[in-house]
C-alpha cells in the first residue's frame, strides 16, 4: 500500500540554523511527492512538490529532492527564520488521492 | 491564492446530537471537495471525495450514513456528523480543487469537534 513516514517533532531550532525534516514513503507506481505547511490558525498550504525521480522542488528557501533509490523526500532549509514556525506535512499522491504523513512541528526561536 | 474557509472553527456538542460543518471556496469554483479527519499526532485521513451535484465517494471504513456530505453548489460543501458520539471528536479538514487548476488542493483551516 501507500504510506508516508516523517520524523516526529517538535523540531526546535535557533534562528539561522539548518533544517532537515526527514520523509520516506512507500508507494506502488510513480507517485508525486509534496510538502505542505500549516501556519497557526490557517489551512495547509502547498510548499513545494516534485513529480518524478531526481526532481527538486523549491520554494521560500526550502528544498526537497525526490529520491527514488532511497524512497525519500527530505525537506531542507539552509537558514530558518522565526516565521518558519509551523507544522510541515509530507504527502504523496497516487491516482487522485493525497496520503499524508503525521506532520512535524517546527519551532524556531530568536 | 485560492482561499477555503470552514465554519465553525470549533464546536462542542452533546452526545446524540448532529453537527454540520461548512466548507466554502471563497474565490473560485470548486468542482471537487475533499473531507479529511485528523486525530492527534496522526495523519490526515481522507474520508470522502465529493463532486458538485453528485453523491460523495466514501473511503473504506467511513460510514456514509454517519458522515453525510452534501456538495450542492460549486462553492459549498457540508459535512454533517449525525448522532455524534465522543469517539467522533476530532479535527475535520476540508479541501477544494477547481477553477483553472485541477492539480492543487486548497485546504480550509479545519474544524475541531468535541462531543461530550
Amino acid at each position: 500500500g501507500n504510506s508516508v513516514t516523517q520524523m516526529e517533532g517538535p523540531v526546535t531550532l535557533s534562528e539561522e540554523a539548518f533544517l532537515t525534516i526527514n520523509c520516506t514513503y512507500t508507494a506502488t507506481g510513480y507517485p508525486s511527492l509534496f510538502w505542505y505547511v500549516q501556519y497557526p490558525g490557517e489551512g495547509l498550504q502547498l510548499l513545494l512538490k516534485a513529480t518524478k525521480a531526481d526532481d527538486k522542488g523549491s520554494n521560500k528557501g526550502f528544498e526537497a529532492t525526490y529520491r527514488k533509490e532511497t524512497t525519500s523526500f527530505h525537506l531542507e532549509k539552509g537558514s530558518v527564520q522565526v516565521s518558519d514556525s509551523a507544522v510541515y506535512f509530507c504527502a504523496l499522491k497516487n491516482t487522485d488521492k493525497l496520503i499524508f504523513g503525521t506532520g512535524t512541528r517546527l519551532q524556531v526561536f530568536p | 491564492g485560492a482561499v477555503v474557509s470552514q465554519h465553525p472553527s470549533r464546536v462542542i456538542c452533546k452526545s446524540g446530537t448532529s453537527v454540520k460543518i461548512e466548507c466554502r471556496s471563497l474565490d473560485f469554483q470548486a468542482t471537487t471537495m475533499f473531507w479529511y479527519r485528523q486525530f492527534p499526532k496522526q495523519s490526515l485521513m481522507l474520508m470522502a471525495t465529493s463532486n458538485e451535484g453528485s453523491k460523495a465517494t466514501y473511503e473504506q471504513g467511513v460510514e456514509k450514513d454517519k458522515f453525510l456530505i452534501n456538495h450542492a453548489s460549486l462553492t459549498l460543501s457540508t459535512l454533517t456528523v449525525t448522532s455524534a458520539h465522543p469517539e467522533d471528536s476530532s479535527f475535520y479538514i476540508c479541501s477544494a480543487r477547481g477553477g483553472g487548476n485541477q492539480e492543487t488542493q486548497y485546504f480550509g483551516p479545519g474544524t475541531r469537534l468535541l462531543v461530550l
